[in-house]
């Protein structure tokens, strides 16, 4: 099994931009969809970006999502951030069978 | 309107058995995965297992096989995960999340349901 890793926390200014990374232990990130969840708290998760690129409908534009083969990884870019962008955003993937979910990154927005 | 909607909070003593449920409605429960997620106090997402209640074909986290037993009951919409022998450590939140297919974005959650389980 693999293991997806987050930094544990990044903050960042409101109308700036960040990046959330996501390394990918062993295996392709490229063999399977990536998908990104914002997690406010005392609610459940909703998806941000799936398949590695892709917005929900009622996601806005400034959340945008790759993978680079070369590291490895998936990123989350947030621009323009707002106050309210302010959560916890989770990568998750799937290997053989198994959903795997990364550490959590808390983004802080001041 | 797709809607998944978990049992409410449950308070139990450690070695009680425990049955949690997820009603789905709004679509064809028995087209989409649903899988269970647990959430411990102040910590991130790990996914337990899932279950497509089409074919109640039915996979597991390594972490979790045999700790706990998902189900689905297609007839009544409505996915189950329980318990045996609750420890203090299963104190947790757990979701329900609909996935189109394996591989998928989780793309409708339940509201979760809080598990305390203290002596």
């Amino acid at each position: 099994n693999f293991m997806l890793t987050q930094p544990h926390s990044v903050s960042e200014s409101p109308g700036k931009t960040v990046t959330i990374s996501c390394t990918r232990s062993s295996g392709s990130i490229a063999s399977n969809y990536v998908q990104w969840y914002q997690q406010r708290p005392g609610s459940a998760p909703t998806t941000v970006i799936y398949e590695d690129n892709q917005r929900p409908s009622g996601v806005p534009d400034r959340f945008s999502g790759s993978i680079d083969s070369s590291s490895n990884s998936a990123s989350l870019t947030i621009s323009g951030l707002k106050t309210e962008d302010e959560a916890d955003y989770y990568c998750q993937s799937y290997d053989s069978s198994n959903v795997v979910f990364g550490g959590g990154t808390k983004l802080t927005v001041l | 309107e797709v809607q998944l909607v978990q049992s409410g909070a449950e308070v139990k003593k450690p070695g009680e058995s425990l049955k949690i449920s997820c009603k789905g409605s709004g679509y064809s429960f028995t087209s989409y995965w649903i899988g269970w997620v647990r959430q411990m106090p102040g910590k991130g997402l790990e996914w337990m297992g899932i279950i497509y209640p089409g074919d109640s074909d039915t996979r597991y986290s390594p972490s979790f096989q045999g700790q706990v037993t998902i189900s689905a009951d297609k007839s009544i919409s409505t996915a189950y995960l329980q318990w045996s022998s609750l420890k203090a450590s299963d104190t947790a939140m757990y979701y329900c999340a609909r996935e189109v297919a394996l591989g998928e974005d989780f793309d409708y959650w339940g509201q979760g349901t809080l598990v305390t389980v203290s002596s």
